[in-house]
């Protein structure tokens, strides 16, 4: 089956420590993305790439970074100078990352809690 | 203000009932409009896009208003599981959507 995979489902971090989130995805997308959900507001995006070896800092990018040396892979971490990392957060992935906008798609996303 | 903006609601209403969201959005430049299905602790679905003509999707229609910088989405005859949040989408360029923070509605039995 096709999709987005995002692991893990629920990670607990304690102050001051680094973690990476893992996305991969088989649609054979060229452009991923990653969001931040907090309660009761809308999507945040934090970084996307559009194609391999290149992305580029979205709206909230402090505190946080990216690598996308695989085509179906887009991790993100959560490094410790981000102030308040608690949150759900959501990877998708699009067909292209050209002119024209093509639907995202979004994995199942990962509850961070920071103790 | 932000970029773009939803009632949050909740909208509580009865099976049967016909509810309407309204969405309102800032960047005159906006290029597309979507609205978006977010169950309890799921990830966000895309709905249905929104045209200027507007468009029916079985029950759901939506609507896009230009000169004043809104959509709406309305939902007819309403059914237990159209219970979620619905979350309005306008997108800057291809890379970049902006979300609004939901609209939460329980259709009640």
């Amino acid at each position: 089956d096709g999709g987005i995979t995002q692991s893990p489902k629920y990670l607990f971090r304690k102050e001051g420590q680094n973690v990476t989130l893992s996305c991969e995805q088989n649609l054979n997308h060229d452009a991923m993305y990653w969001y931040r959900q907090d309660p009761g507001q809308g999507l945040r995006l934090i970084y996307y790439s559009q194609i391999v070896n290149d992305f580029q800092k979205g709206d909230i990018a402090e505190g946080y970074s990216v690598s996308r040396e695989k085509k179906e892979s887009f991790p993100l971490t959560v490094t410790s100078a981000q102030k308040n990392p608690t949150a759900f957060y959501l990877c998708a992935s699009s067909l292209s990352g050209g002119p024209s906008y093509n639907e995202q798609f979004f994995g199942p996303g990962t509850r961070l809690t920071v103790l | 203000r932000k970029e773009v903006e939803q009632d949050p609601g909740p909208f509580n209403v009865p099976e049967g009932a016909t509810v309407a969201f309204n969405c309102t959005y800032s960047n005159s430049a906006s290029q597309s409009f979507f609205w978006y299905r977010q169950d309890c602790r799921k990830e966000p679905k895309l709905l249905m896009s929104v045209y200027s003509s507007g468009n029916e999707d079985g029950r759901f229609t939506a609507q896009l208003n230009r000169a004043s910088q809104y959509i709406s989405l309305l939902i007819r005859d309403s059914k237990l599981s159209d219970s979620a949040t619905y979350l309005c989408v306008v997108v800057r360029s291809a890379r970049q959507l902006t979300f609004g923070s939901g609209t939460q509605l329980t259709v009640l039995p």
